[in-house]
């Protein structure tokens, strides 16, 4: 079955200090990835997502995430966290075939410490 | 330009009632998607629809029901209300299959 695992459910950093989130996806073709933020009360926003190619993709806000294949990844990363960036991310899968259809992960809620 | 807009933002309804909730997609989207999220969960996929055609459907019950207008505005009803049934309901727009999906803020349901 499709699925997409993010195995931490809280992290807590401190301001300036570095961030990476993980996502793990079990598909069974190489699939869309994506990842979005979501701000108490609000919609989802999109950070950054992965179709082909190049495996290290930039998104908004400094953020970055890297697609590996033969670990069923797809870490959200960013080498400076802002207090702003205090939310809630989910990662999603959809098939590269075209879809409308996201999996989404339960998400990671961050907390910035000042 | 308008992003994805939904409303109502609030809805408080009671066991065994009926909801409409509606969505207007960015311009020049065609394709709108409708999302349940339960507290501390990811969006759960309910329907996609496609000029004005279901092109989705996830796994829920008949109770949920939706349809596309020819402005590409959509509806998502449900009828029969449980408790279970209290969630934010999100709705995304997209140009395109191989285009990311933009999401509205969504309309929270809650059921008494």
């Amino acid at each position: 079955a499709q699925s997409v695992t993010q195995p931490d459910i809280h992290i807590t950093v401190s301001e300036g200090a570095s961030l990476e989130l993980r996502c793990n996806y079990s598909y069974g073709a190489t699939p869309y990835l994506f990842w979005y933020v979501q701000s108490p009360g609000q919609g989802l926003q999109l950070l950054l997502k992965y179709f082909s190619g190049d495996t290290l993709v930039q998104g908004i806000k400094g953020f970055e995430a890297e697609f590996k294949r033969s670990q069923s990844s797809f870490n959200l990363r960013k080498p400076s966290v802002h207090w702003s960036d205090a939310a809630e991310y989910f990662c999603a899968v959809a098939h590269s075939s075209g879809t409308y259809k996201y999996i989404f992960g339960t998400g990671t809620r961050l907390k910035v410490l000042a | 330009d308008a992003g994805v807009t939904q409303s109502p933002t609030h809805l408080i309804k009671t066991r065994g009632q009926q909801v409409t909730l509606r969505c207007s997609p960015i311009s020049g989207h065609k394709s709108v998607s409708w999302y349940q999220q339960v507290l501390g969960q990811g969006p759960q996929f309910i329907f996609q629809y496609y000029e004005k055609e279901e092109r989705g459907r996830g796994n829920f019950p008949d109770r949920f029901s939706a349809r596309q207008f020819p402005n590409y505005s959509s509806e998502l009803n449900v009828n029969a209300l449980l408790l279970g049934d209290s969630a934010l309901y999100l709705c995304a727009s997209s140009s395109s299959s191989n285009q990311p999906q933009h999401f509205g803020d969504g309309t929270r349901l809650s059921i008494l």
